[in-house]
């Protein structure tokens, strides 16, 4: 069974299309997160939701708006794709926002014509 | 200076050669550590995970970390080939309490 698992694996799309990725995570965890890895494999966070609420929001373009249905599941919607948003975006959750370790998916590979 | 730093190698290693990855940090606040492999087209998958210090050991992998001089490794024992994978140090800290992952060091161990 897959804990935390993304749709889709890759995403082949042009310039200033508007695209979604799903999450969702069967571990009963807490909180779920979005990771933006570049080409140099740098990870870094996007957001955070607890519970539903989004707890960080880090210097990220408001093209980009987390949304949880519910605390299984983490959808990311980018508006307006340009040629810098190409990179793997990792979904990950926690038992608790701080502290504990996360767990991730296998990432959705971005890319933009 | 960054809050998490490790070197990214690359690190090619013999069959069987213990190896030993590492990170500095930057804040002494700084108290749950973990260590990540990632494999090509993969998703980081989790460690170890210490907190504070001293040192945690799980088969052939050994976390250790030492607060006084702001430092954590991983070390593994009798390293195989399906241990080649880049390797990534994390911690809780920075502005808004999330985990902050070095850049990740590449090893490969040849068989």
């Amino acid at each position: 069974d897959t804990a935390v698992s993304q749709t889709p694996k890759y995403l082949v799309t042009q310039m200033g299309n508007d695209k979604s990725i799903k999450c969702e995570q069967n571990l009963g965890h807490d909180t779920m997160y979005w990771y933006k890895q570049d080409s140099k494999k740098f990870l870094k966070i996007m957001f955070s939701y607890n519970n539903k609420e989004l707890i960080i929001n880090e210097t990220v373009p408001n093209r980009f708006s987390p949304k949880s249905p519910d605390k299984a599941h983490l959808n990311l919607h980018i508006n307006s794709l340009e040629l810098g948003d190409s990179a793997v975006y990792f979904c990950a959750s926690s038992q608790e926002w701080e502290g504990q370790p996360q767990h991730f998916g296998d990432g959705t590979r971005l890319s933009i014509l | 200076q960054k809050e998490v730093e490790q070197d990214p190698g690359p690190l090619s290693v013999p069959e069987g050669a213990i190896v030993s990855l590492n990170c500095t940090y930057s804040n002494s606040a700084f108290q749950y550590f973990m260590w990540y492999r990632q494999y090509s087209r993969k998703g980081p998958e989790l460690l170890m995970y210490t907190y504070s210090s001293g040192n945690k050991e799980d088969g052939r992998f050994t976390a250790q970390v030492d607060k006084s001089s702001k430092y954590i490794s991983l070390f593994i024992r009798d390293s195989q080939p399906s241990d080649s994978a880049t390797y990534l140090c994390a911690t809780y800290g920075g502005s808004q309490g999330n985990l902050i992952f070095g850049k990740g060091t590449k090893l490969s161990v040849k068989p």
